[in-house]
């Protein structure tokens, strides 16, 4: 199957500062790829939905000035959580569609990001 | 509202006691039912993906099914390796609406 490779697994930050995630799809071109966000004993719930070479779609209540997404290539995006805080401490998982009209998603190793 | 709800929360079973694990779900024009397993600390892993009622795939002990309101995933004689969190999700869209998930545990 097709290997979606997330980093970094985990990042501990101090409040104000800034912590980019990137997404790469390894063997295949992704024109869309997405961004979950989940917590402890809880389900996924979807960020925002990027589309390469295009303006990211937000979720409703998810700030998009907070959570900058960027998908400048067909096999790269990255999630920047700007000015991270206590409450912005999550397990973030992206994941991609193949390019070639696939239903399936693949979902990254995931990232805990904790801070402090 | 598109909605999906599984059951149940969490689920102890003793090695090679069958089971199944239940998603309910509501939406406008299913497109597909995804199941999916999640070990702790990691991300989704894809299992199966089913399109219309009737349709049954499997995969080893696992084998899901799938109703016009529901699916079903049923584990015949699970080993301790079987136990994660199985998520249920359905599309809408382009999106993948996933439920909260059965956390299963199987002892030896």
């Amino acid at each position: 199957g097709a290997v979606v490779s997330q980093h970094p697994s985990w990042v501990i930050c101090k409040s104000g500062t800034s912590v980019k995630i990137e997404c790469r799809s390894l063997d295949f071109q992704a024109t869309t790829m997405f961004w979950y966000r989940q917590f402890p004993k809880q389900s996924l719930m979807l960020m925002a939905t990027s589309n390469e070479g295009s303006k990211a779609t937000y979720e409703q209540g998810v700030e998009k000035d907070k959570f900058l997404i960027n998908h400048a290539s067909l096999t790269l995006s990255t999630l920047t959580v700007t000015s991270a805080h206590p409450e912005d401490s999550s397990f973030y998982i992206c994941s991609a569609r193949d390019g070639q009209g696939g239903e399936k998603l693949f979902f990254g190793s995931g990232t805990q990001l904790s801070v402090l | 509202e598109d909605q999906v709800t599984q059951s149940p929360e969490a689920l102890r079973l003793q090695e090679g006691e069958s089971s199944s694990l239940n998603c309910s779900y509501t939406v406008s024009g299913l497109r597909g039912l995804f199941w999916y397993r999640q070990d702790p600390g990691k991300g989704p892993e894809f299992l199966f993906t089913l399109y219309s009622a009737g349709e049954e795939k499997e995969k080893e002990r696992l084998k899901a099914t799938l109703t016009k309101k529901e699916s079903f995933l049923h584990i015949t004689a699970p080993k301790p390796e079987d136990s994660a969190t199985y998520l249920c999700a359905v599309q809408s869209g382009d999106k993948l609406i996933f439920g909260t998930g059965t956390r299963l545990q199987v002892f030896p």
